[in-house]
């Protein structure tokens, strides 16, 4: 699974809107980019995928380029339990025999959301 | 539905003593996953299985034993505990089939301190 890389923290005000990038460069056809957050001391959290084209959920919009290299998580207007560590992590699809669905976590980024 | 749970959420070992954790899971997922998370250090996958009967090793798999007897139970196990194996223990769960996000449950954690 191609590598991501992430800034180790970010700050937001409360109310504005937090973009969080993410780089994969070596990113391949057939992987999906996922998002992941951490709030203090509790079990990772799903937010939202995708493969090329922009996401959105009741959470967060996913934005990526066209090239496929990067992405961005938005959170269209953070509140204070936004707080959390971000994760970017891309692997392949799951739905061939023998795929794992496993995850390899990075370090993430932390991000502060400011009153 | 209680989703992943974990047991115990605390446990204090001495040096070579050994403990198992057990990972439940009601949602019928095929695939299970144990994480340890360690500071600075993001999640580190340490055994997953893709079903009832099967296990794998994953990124640090080393002083680390697993079970998957039941579909629904994921076990892991310490048979001589080290402090390098003091970490926050994370199980994981994940539904495999087409059409599926690929999306991982996880459980709240359970702190291990090894003296």
């Amino acid at each position: 699974d191609a590598k991501t890389t992430q800034p180790p923290s970010m700050d937001c005000a409360e109310g504005r809107a937090a973009n969080l990038p993410c780089n994969h460069s070596t990113i391949s056809g057939n992987e999906y980019v996922y998002w992941y957050r951490q709030i203090h001391s509790q079990g990772p959290q799903y937010i939202i995928h995708g493969l090329k084209n922009n996401e959105t959920n009741e959470m967060a919009s996913l934005i990526i380029t066209e090239d496929r290299k990067s992405s961005t998580l938005i959170l269209p207007h953070a509140t204070l339990r936004d707080t959390a560590v971000y994760y970017c992590i891309v692997r392949v699809a799951i739905y061939y025999g023998g795929a794992t669905n496993k995850l390899i976590f990075g370090t993430g980024t932390l991000l502060a959301v400011q009153p | 539905n209680a989703g992943v749970t974990q047991t115990p959420k605390f446990r204090v070992l001495k040096t070579g003593q050994s403990m198992t954790l057990l990972c439940a899971q009601d949602m019928n997922h095929e695939y299970m996953y144990w994480y340890r998370q360690d500071p600075g250090m993001g999640l580190r996958l340490i055994h997953y299985s893709v079903g009832e009967g099967t296990t794998a090793k994953g990124e640090v798999p080393d002083g680390y034993n697993v079970s998957r007897l039941k579909k629904q139970n994921f076990l892991l196990g310490l048979e001589s505990a080290a402090p390098s194996q003091t970490s926050v223990y994370f199980c994981a769960s994940s539904y495999r089939g087409t059409g599926n996000t690929g999306e991982l449950f996880f459980g709240e954690g359970s702190r291990l301190t090894v003296l």
